[in-house]
């Protein structure tokens, strides 16, 4: 099977513009969860969807937010980006989700703002 | 409030011998665990989970134990290689967790030759 697929792998961007981030999960998995990995905060989450539907959701402001398609893929999108977004995005693939299933991590996407 | 905490933010140790990852938690409702293995600019990498029903796991030269009573958990690698050096992450989750696992700030293994 193909692991979690996440593109692009590194995205540079400025201050104030918009970035779309894009996540592929294992065949049959059904749940996907955004992380954001910094030096000083580790790795945060951001939050989970399901069957299309979001079920769980971080701290994070508003500006950040995501999609999930029927075929389970799904989306992030940041606006109005800042310096403090740049980061390591993972997004995470499990079966029925993080509570009772192992989650399996994608290569991340390596935004950074200027 | 960090419900997942990883106290040593390092550890080394030579090739061949055993190396203990230690991982605290604060929140009773935890009820499934898991350790990651990072490499710099990679996802991590799933090594082995427990579920809280379970006070051991054990899978090849990786074992973790889960102590409940004292909210810890610990991942021995045995005997340790130099390829396992990397960061190691405890991760935590919970059926009131809301789908989200919390991790601990990792602990940074070098094995040495």
């Amino acid at each position: 099977k193909a692991g979690v697929t996440q593109t692009p792998r590194y995205l540079i961007k400025t201050r104030g513009q918009q970035v779309t981030l894009s996540c592929s999960p294992i065949s049959g998995h059904r749940s996907v969860s955004w992380y954001q990995q910094t030096p000083g905060q580790g790795l945060q989450f951001l939050f989970e969807y399901f069957s299309e539907t979001q079920r769980n959701k971080g701290n994070f402001p508003g500006r950040f937010s995501g999609r999930q398609f029927s075929n389970s893929r799904s989306e992030m999108n940041v606006s109005t980006l800042e310096l403090g977004d740049s980061a390591l995005y993972l997004c995470a693939s499990s079966s029925r989700g993080p509570s009772t299933d192992t989650q399996y991590f994608g290569p991340g996407t390596r935004l950074t703002v200027l | 409030d960090q419900q997942v905490k990883q106290n040593s933010p390092s550890l080394s140790v030579q090739e061949g011998r055993i190396s203990i990852l230690n991982c605290d938690y604060t929140n009773s409702m935890f009820d499934y665990f898991l350790w990651y293995k990072k490499y710099p600019a990679e996802g991590p990498t799933f090594l082995i989970s427990i579920s809280s029903i379970k006070d051991k796991n054990e899978d090849g030269r990786f074992t973790v134990f889960l102590n409940k009573s004292a909210k810890h958990l610990s991942l021995h690698i045995v005997p340790s290689q130099p390829g396992d050096s990397a960061v190691y992450f405890c991760a935590a989750s919970g059926y009131n967790q809301g789908g989200k696992l919390i991790f601990g700030q990792g602990t940074e293994l070098s094995v040495k030759p």
